[in-house]
């Protein structure tokens, strides 16, 4: 079974800041796909950054960007010149790219880490 | 475009009580999936449907079921309600439910405490 740790609790940074939140993930299969969820409090989940294992080439999005390290099945992400609205729970995802079975609609989460921005 | 709608918000059951949530995906989309989160567990994934058809389903005993109707609105339902049952019930609707085309949009929860 695939599993993924989120090994920090929680992190704080200074609003202008860059943060890493740490993921580790374990997995036997070769073709999937890594995620970034952000939750802010009582808001809805969405979608960050996502990155396919089969890319070598980094992913990013505007301030976000990810350093994906397949062999040692690491995907940390990086938020750059932090800002007060990125203060939310962020939860590291797993989804086996196979079309069917029990890959359909089925993501398996971290435990996700709170990020608090100072001003 | 109007994003995934979860109903209601916010409820407050009795043990043994029976709950059914609701969930209007996105228009298009055809997968929706239900995840529960708890602090303790955290998220969990507990079935998806397609079509009206379940094609896929967690590790959750049979207290919880749901359906899926020909315009892609899906319910929920927990029967004899337990207080670890509480929690924040999540729905996603993608547009197929394959990860090709298929990215997660989460509604807003609908928070369960059972008393």
């Amino acid at each position: 079974a695939q599993t993924v740790t989120q090994s920090q609790p929680e992190m704080s940074v200074q609003e202008a800041e860059t943060v890493t939140l740490s993921c580790t993930y374990d997995t036997s299969e070769s073709d999937y796909y890594l995620f970034w969820y952000k939750q802010p409090p009582s808001r809805q989940m969405i979608l960050v950054i996502r990155q396919e294992a089969y890319k070598q080439q980094n992913a990013t999005e505007n301030r976000f960007s990810v350093n994906f390290q397949k062999a040692a099945k690491s995907f940390s992400l990086k938020i750059s010149d932090s800002q007060l609205g990125d203060a939310a729970m962020y939860f590291c995802a797993y989804r086996l790219a196979n079309a069917g079975g029990t890959s359909y609609g089925k993501l398996t989460f971290g435990q996700g880490t709170i990020l608090t921005v100072h001003p | 475009k109007a994003g995934v709608t979860q109903t209601p918000r916010y409820l407050i059951k009795t043990r043994g009580q029976q709950v059914t949530l609701s969930c209007s995906p996105i228009s298009g989309h055809r997968s929706v999936s239900w995840y529960q989160q708890t602090p303790g567990q955290g998220l969990q994934f507990l079935f998806e449907y397609f079509s009206e058809t379940q094609r896929n389903k967690g590790n959750f005993p049979g207290r919880f079921s749901g359906r899926q109707f020909s315009n892609s609105r899906s319910e929920m339902n927990v029967s004899t309600l337990e207080l670890g049952d509480s929690a924040l019930y999540l729905c996603a609707s993608s547009r197929t439910g394959s990860i090709g085309t298929g990215e997660l949009f989460f509604g807003e929860g609908s928070r369960l405490t059972v008393l």
